[in-house]
């Protein structure tokens, strides 16, 4: 089947402590993988993206992700969290047909405390 | 105007009501597509755009009606809805066969049937 998988449906962390939220992919996603952020009552902004190069890819607020092909993850780190970081985080691949159309994830609720 | 821009943020309708969502997007994108998102419940795409032709309908109940007058604009008609419809509609744009830049959302309209 067509997957993005995050595997946590919550994580609490405290304030300027580090975080990763996961996510794996399926072989049937490509390798076209991006991490979208949506605050309460919005829609989903573009974090970051890999399409290829670098594993490692940097994105806005600070946040990075490093592809790994061998474990098929592309897991979202930051050093260091904000309160205003609390939010709902989506992984996503484009699914592996000519549609290029994108799979999302459940997501995973980043809840910061002071 | 820029980016995708989505007409109301709220809705609260009955379920005999009449009513229509609007998505427009200045992007230059030729596809869009409309996504449900229940509360704990992963993204469910319901209707792909692709040069203003539905591509993809995802067993979507008919009491919902997408519309794609042209590439800029995206309608959701609804009628006759149920409660378990009530969720954050989210609307999106891409440039159909280009990863590069992913999706590009819209703020949502939430809508509450009563």
């Amino acid at each position: 089947a067509q997957s993005v998988t995050q595997l946590d449906s919550q994580v609490p962390v405290f304030e300027e402590a580090p975080v990763e939220l996961r996510c794996n992919y399926s072989s049937s996603v490509s390798v076209y993988l991006f991490w979208y952020v949506q605050y309460p009552n919005q829609g989903l902004q573009l974090l970051l993206k890999y399409l290829s190069g670098s594993t490692l890819v940097k994105g806005i607020n600070g946040f990075e992700a490093e592809f790994n092909k061998s474990q098929t993850s592309f897991h979202l780190r930051k050093p260091s969290v904000h309160i205003s970081d609390t939010a709902e985080y989506f992984c996503a691949g484009i699914r592996m047909d000519s549609s290029y159309k994108l799979i999302f994830g459940s997501g995973t609720r980043l809840l910061v405390r002071p | 105007e820029t980016g995708v821009t989505q007409t109301p943020r709220h809705l609260v309708m009955g379920m005999t009501n009449k009513k229509s969502l609007k998505c427009e997007q200045h992007l230059g994108h030729n596809a869009m597509y409309w996504y449900k998102q229940s509360a704990k419940k992963p993204l469910e795409l319901m209707f792909v755009y692709s040069l203003e032709e539905r591509v993809e309908n995802n067993s979507v109940p008919s009491r919902f009606s997408p519309e794609c007058p042209n590439s800029s604009h995206l309608f959701l008609h609804l009628h006759t809805l149920q409660p378990e419809d009530s969720a954050l509609y989210l609307c999106a744009s891409s440039q159909e066969g280009e990863v590069n830049y992913g999706y590009t959302f819209g703020s949502g309209t939430r809508l509450t049937v009563v």
